[in-house]
């Protein structure tokens, strides 16, 4: 079992280019989300999903997308990139059908936008 | 805007001595607490969740929620150097979607 994988590793990217980070996970776990972390900002939510066909913005969503086609996969585009988009990005998931909502993470992208 | 803030550190205790981490919340409504530790070059992994109830205990860790005064603690007994990480404490409220994720404190363990 992998749990939550995310692609690329890191990734150097151009200014104005546009970039996918991908998400997976296969712990059929309803809920999914991108953080951005920051030196001394901590974990910043982008974006997140509860559940398959819906999203929903976080604190720091623009210049990002999303998409939830299913229950497995949870992109996240930029569209055109900026350098202020650089940052370490996670993934996670949680099953949100009851108890704490524990969150789980992938191992993260780190993205550098010249 | 809830907050979460945390001492940034760094944290330094000698081995074998207890860590005390803390961690303060804005938001009277939060109901859920989540101490998380991350390596550095890591990704975040769940030490322990609490309630806001009562202390919780997993082996080496106690999680102590203080609801009056807004913050919960984390204590670290028998610290060890492969504790030194950042810890990172996360609150969800009970209405809330989502979490709200303090800065981190970053732990040095001596030995």
């Amino acid at each position: 079992i992998a749990g939550i994988t995310q692609a690329p590793t890191s990734q150097i990217l151009a200014a104005g280019r546009r970039m996918t980070l991908r998400c997976t996970q296969d712990m059929r776990h309803n809920a999914m989300y991108w953080y951005r972390q920051d030196l001394g900002l901590g974990l910043r939510l982008i974006h997140y999903s509860n559940t398959a066909g819906t999203t929903g913005k976080g604190e720091v969503p623009d210049g990002y997308s999303v998409s939830r086609a299913n229950t497995d996969d949870f992109p996240l585009t930029l569209a055109s990139a900026v350098p202020s988009q650089t940052s370490v990005y996670f993934c996670a998931s949680s099953d949100r059908t009851g108890g704490a909502d524990t969150q789980y993470f992938g191992p993260g992208t780190r993205l550098t936008v010249l | 805007q809830k907050e979460v803030e945390q001492n940034s550190g760094p944290l330094s205790v000698p081995e074998g001595a207890i860590a005390s981490l803390n961690c303060t919340y804005s938001d009277r409504g939060s109901q859920s607490f989540f101490w998380y530790r991350q390596y550095s070059g890591k990704s975040p992994e769940l030490i322990m969740f609490i309630y806001s109830n009562g202390d919780k205990e997993d082996g080496r860790f106690t999680a102590q929620p203080n609801k009056a005064s807004q913050y919960v603690s984390l204590l670290i007994r028998d610290s060890q150097p492969s504790d030194s990480a950042t810890y990172l404490c996360a609150v969800r409220d009970n209405y809330g979607q989502n979490f709200v994720f303090g800065p981190g404190t970053r732990l040095s363990v001596l030995p």
